[in-house]
């Protein structure tokens, strides 16, 4: 398996808080993403990053920062936490290998629950 | 329009049967093609790869049409195991990841 983890893997967290989930990678792939996934629905793209310091916006990324620092970590906040956060999200890489194309993986995800 | 856009299913079939999935992608210069299952709850892994002449696992059967810009998973003699969702995933040549929505298929006894 690829050495991806995640934590925490669950959490349940008040309104208003602020919450740091941590995606740390030890394969040196370029890529990194966070998803949310809800019940019934496909995977949705928070954020990502291309690089150190480098980040992109996915499809739902309002109430959502990252952060990349190192090549091996990639860390999502919820600056203010609402109960529409509560979700699966999931950690993925992607862009390793030596053609730098390999498949993606993933972190075995997060549960977090807002209250 | 999405990147990458699936079926939208669900696909409920009875065991034993052949069952077809689509995908089409909307970058030309995509460069890698892969298939994800992903079981309730849990996260994706990669079912396989999709070659351009296209390549056979078993029951499972992949194919890539440059040209039109779609890959395709085949299932064989569907098993009531196969019941999940199936992801596709096309790569830039950057190495860049993007996901479908994915397809939800239950085999029912």
């Amino acid at each position: 398996d690829a050495g991806i983890t995640q934590s925490p893997r669950h959490k349940v967290t008040e309104t208003g808080t602020p919450v740091t989930l941590r995606c740390h990678q030890t394969e040196n792939h370029r890529y990194m993403y966070w998803y949310r996934q809800d019940p019934g629905h496909g995977l949705r793209l928070i954020h990502y990053s291309y690089g150190v310091k480098d980040t992109d916006k996915g499809e739902v990324s309002d109430g959502y920062s990252v952060s990349r620092s190192k090549t091996e970590d990639f860390l999502l906040t919820l600056e203010s936490a609402t109960s529409s956060q509560t979700s699966v999200y999931f950690c993925a890489i992607s862009g390793g290998g030596p053609t730098m194309n390999t498949e993606a993986f993933f972190g075995q995800g997060t549960r977090l629950t807002v209250v | 329009r999405k990147e990458v856009e699936q079926d939208p299913g669900p696909f409920n079939v009875p065991e034993g049967a052949t069952v077809a999935f689509n995908c089409t992608y909307s970058n030309s210069a995509s460069q890698s093609f892969f298939w994800y299952r992903q079981d309730c709850r849990k996260e994706p892994k990669l079912l396989m790869s999709v070659y351009s002449s296209g390549n056979e696992d078993g029951r499972f059967t992949a194919q890539l049409n440059r040209a039109s810009q779609y890959i395709s998973l085949l299932i064989r003699d569907s098993k009531l195991s196969d019941s999940a969702t199936y992801l596709c995933v096309v790569n830039t040549n950057a190495g860049k990841s993007t996901f479908g929505d994915g397809t939800t298929l239950t085999v029912k006894p």
